[in-house]
């Protein structure tokens, strides 16, 4: 069965840091394109960020330059570094799989974790 | 910021037929990349309704189905029941923003 576990969020102080992992089972992190999606309190979804399965990744404007994922292959676990840190990242986090063998054109989301909250404040 | 426009609400009573728009632009939808469509209960995870435009995984009602046409896209909702109520997503790529992009998000309130 295909899981998706995140765990990190919490409290950070503005410009501060914060790790958020995604533990995976029933599949392979590094075969598939993973995803990280947020959503802000009582607001819509916004893609972060996506890795590819080759390794290569890339970020929506909001978080270029301050974010980066990165993943263990041996935990099967995917990792999301948030440094610099402002208010308006303050958002439930989500990890996102996109199926393997998809023919269409782009990508979605077949499962995703129960998301982990951040919240920045002073 | 998101970059597809879906209607903020949408209301019909049970067994009625409801559908939910989601415009983009050439970019996006417009470019030929494909839509899907997501729905997410209060405090829960969002959950996979339909992908590739008109396709609906496995355990999805037949109820639920999608079309798209030139930049926009369209997901109805037929016979609808008390348990459709929640929020629904639209979802594509953009190539000018070279990432995923979601629907502003509708309401759905079941009469």
């Amino acid at each position: 069965e295909v899981q998706l576990v995140e765990s990190g969020g919490g409290l950070v102080q503005p410009g501060g840091s914060l790790r958020l992992s995604c533990a995976a089972s029933g599949f392979t992190v590094s075969s598939n394109f993973m995803n990280w999606v947020r959503q802000a309190p009582g607001k819509g979804l916004e893609w972060v960020s996506v890795t590819y399965s080759g390794g290569g990744t890339h970020y929506g404007d909001s978080v270029k330059g301050r974010f980066t994922v990165s993943r263990d292959n041996s935990k099967n676990t995917l990792y999301l570094q948030m440094n610099n840190v402002r208010v308006e990242d303050t958002a439930v986090y989500y990890c996102a799989r996109h199926p393997l063998g998809y023919g269409g054109n782009g990508y979605y989301f077949d499962y995703w974790g129960q998301g982990t909250l951040v919240t920045v404040s002073s | 910021q998101s970059v597809l426009t879906q209607p903020p609400s949408v209301s019909g009573a049970p067994g009625q037929r409801v559908t939910i728009s989601c415009t983009g632009s050439s970019s996006n939808i417009g470019a030929g990349y494909d839509v899907h469509w997501y729905h997410q209960l209060p405090g829960t995870a969002p959950k996979l309704l339909i992908y590739g435009n008109n396709n609906r995984p496995s355990g999805v009602p037949d109820r639920f189905s999608g079309s798209k046409s030139g930049t926009s896209a369209s997901l109805a909702i037929t016979g609808l029941q008390a348990e459709d109520e929640a929020d629904y997503y639209c979802q594509s790529y953009d190539s000018s923003l070279s990432g995923c992009v979601f629907g502003t998000g509708t309401k759905v309130t079941v009469l």
